[in-house]
């Protein structure tokens, strides 16, 4: 079975530059994740969707960070413009939803962004 | 809302060694705790995970026991390998499912 995909794995920009982050999740997992990982930090939840609806982006800056998941399986996460302050890892995750609690997250390997 | 902290690495130790990662919670409610760990250059895994009070967690020979009355949830492994070296991230989850995690511990396993 597939994992979850996500490309690119690398991004250098310079700021002020957009930039867009792909998610392949697995297939029939109708919740998907974005989380933000900051060097020597545990991941932190940026948006979470249950099929093509944001159901929780508290966390994530609407000023600057757009997400979207048309037709509930890929999801793209854009950042327009970047800051210095956006260089992270951001992680893609998916799960089959129903039960909240013990619903296991799958994660991707992530895209590191450098912003210069 | 839910925090978790978790022992600051690195943790360097040599093969065959005993392991702890010290991790606590502060929570609302019953969460499920969790341990992920990240190798080098990959995504994060579901190391092992336990739902209520007093439940165990084991995979791999990593063990964790969910103490309700310390509220923590402390990862062991009686004898590591090399291969065991990686990231350690304690998590817990809320009532809507949302993961928490810790700051992680990197764990450095020498020949």
């Amino acid at each position: 079975e597939a994992g979850v995909v996500q490309s690119p794995r690398y991004k250098i920009i310079e700021k002020k530059q957009p930039v867009a982050f792909w998610c392949n999740p697995i297939s029939g997992h109708n919740t998907l994740y974005w989380y933000l990982q900051n060097l020597g930090q545990g991941p932190e939840l940026l948006i979470r969707y249950e099929n093509e609806e944001a159901v929780d982006d508290s966390q994530l800056p609407k000023d600057r960070f757009s997400a979207e998941r048309l037709k509930g399986v890929d999801s793209t996460l854009k950042i327009q413009p970047a800051e210095l302050g956006d260089s992270a890892v951001y992680l893609c995750a998916s799960s089959l939803g129903g039960d909240r609690i013990n619903n296991e997250q799958f994660f991707g390997p992530g895209t590191r962004l450098t912003v210069l | 809302g839910n925090s978790v902290t978790q022992m600051e690495g690195p943790v360097t130790l040599s093969e065959e060694a005993f392991l702890t990662i010290n991790c606590t919670y502060t929570a609302t409610g019953y969460p499920s705790l969790f341990w992920y760990v990240q190798y080098p250059g990959e995504g994060l895994q579901l190391l092992l995970k336990a739902t209520k009070a007093d439940d165990k967690g084991s995979n791999k020979g990593f063990e964790a026991t969910y103490r309700k009355e310390t509220t923590s949830f402390h990862l062991e492994k009686g004898s590591v390998q090399v291969s065991d070296s990686a990231v350690y991230f304690c998590a817990s989850t809320d009532s809507w499912g949302k993961l928490q995690f810790g700051a992680g511990t990197q764990v450095v396993v020498t020949p």
